[in-house]
C-alpha cells in the first residue's frame, strides 16, 4: 500500500517561533497533496491543496502567510506555521493522491500535534 | 457544494453484535465515497471506497457500506464487532464532476464494549 510520513509527529515551540512540517510519500509520487487541520473532537478542515510545483490553493479563512505551503517535489510538501500562537495548537494532517489515478483514495500521514505555549 | 452528514456522534455496541455507522452525502454529481478510520493521535486509514459497480463494497478490516443512491447513503456495517474497532470513523465524499477535494463528516466514535 502506499505509505505517506509526516514529521514530526509531535512539536512544542514558543509563541513567536515558526515551525515546519514535512508531509512525504515514500513509495509512491504525489501530484498533490492536502493539508487539514484538526481540533479535538472534531472533523478534519482543510487548509490547502498542493500541486508539484505550483503555488498552493488556499481554503477561504485560511491565511497563505502564516500557513506557507512549498511541494517542492512529487513526494514533498511542507507547511510552514510562522509566527506560531497558542491558538494554532491543533491537529495538522497531510494526505497525497497518486499520480495517473483519478479514482484513488487519498494516502494520509499519521499527523503532527503542534502545541505553541 | 459537496456535503457528508454522520447523524451519530456516537456508537455504542457490544463485541460480536453487528455494527452500523451511518452516514448521508450531497453532491451535485456522481459521488467518490470513502470511509476512514483514526485511532488516537493518529492520522486517518483507509477502510474502504465506492466509485463505481456493485453497491455494496467490501473492505479492511471485516467492513463492509452500501451505497444507495436514491437515499444517498453510503452506512458502514461490520457483522461482529471487537472491542479493537473502538476508533473515530469519518466517511468523506468527492464529486466526481470536478476538483479534488475531498469533504469528510464530522465523525463517529464507535464503542465497542465486552
Amino acid at each position: 500500500g502506499a505509505v505517506v510520513s509526516q514529521h514530526p509527529s509531535r512539536v512544542i515551540c514558543k509563541s513567536g517561533t515558526s515551525v515546519k512540517i514535512e508531509c512525504r510519500s515514500l513509495d509512491f509520487q504525489a501530484t498533490t497533496m492536502f493539508w487539514y487541520r484538526q481540533f479535538p473532537k472534531q472533523s478534519l478542515m482543510l487548509m490547502a491543496t498542493s500541486n508539484e510545483g505550483s503555488k498552493a490553493t488556499y481554503e477561504q479563512g485560511v491565511e497563505k502567510d502564516k500557513f506557507l505551503i512549498n511541494h517542492a517535489s512529487l513526494t514533498l510538501s511542507t507547511l510552514t506555521v510562522t509566527s506560531a500562537h497558542p491558538e494554532d495548537s491543533s491537529f495538522y494532517i497531510c494526505s497525497a493522491r497518486r499520480v495517473g489515478l483519478s479514482d484513488t483514495e487519498a494516502f494520509f500521514g499519521q499527523g503532527t500535534r503542534l502545541t505553541v505555549v | 457544494a459537496q456535503s457528508v452528514a454522520q447523524p451519530e456522534d456516537q456508537v455504542n455496541v457490544a463485541e460480536g453484535n453487528p455494527l452500523t455507522v451511518k452516514c448521508t452525502y450531497s453532491v451535485s454529481g456522481n459521488p467518490y465515497l470513502f470511509w476512514y478510520v483514526q485511532y488516537p493521535n493518529r492520522g486517518l486509514q483507509f477502510l474502504l471506497k465506492y466509485i463505481t459497480g456493485d453497491n455494496l463494497v467490501k473492505g479492511s478490516y471485516g467492513f463492509e457500506a452500501e451505497f444507495n443512491k436514491s437515499q444517498t447513503s453510503f452506512h458502514l456495517k461490520k457483522p461482529s464487532a471487537l472491542v479493537s474497532d473502538s476508533a473515530l470513523y469519518f466517511c468523506a465524499v468527492r464529486d466526481t464532476g470536478g476538483g479534488n477535494k475531498l469533504t469528510f463528516g464530522t465523525g463517529t466514535q464507535l464503542k465497542v464494549e465486552l
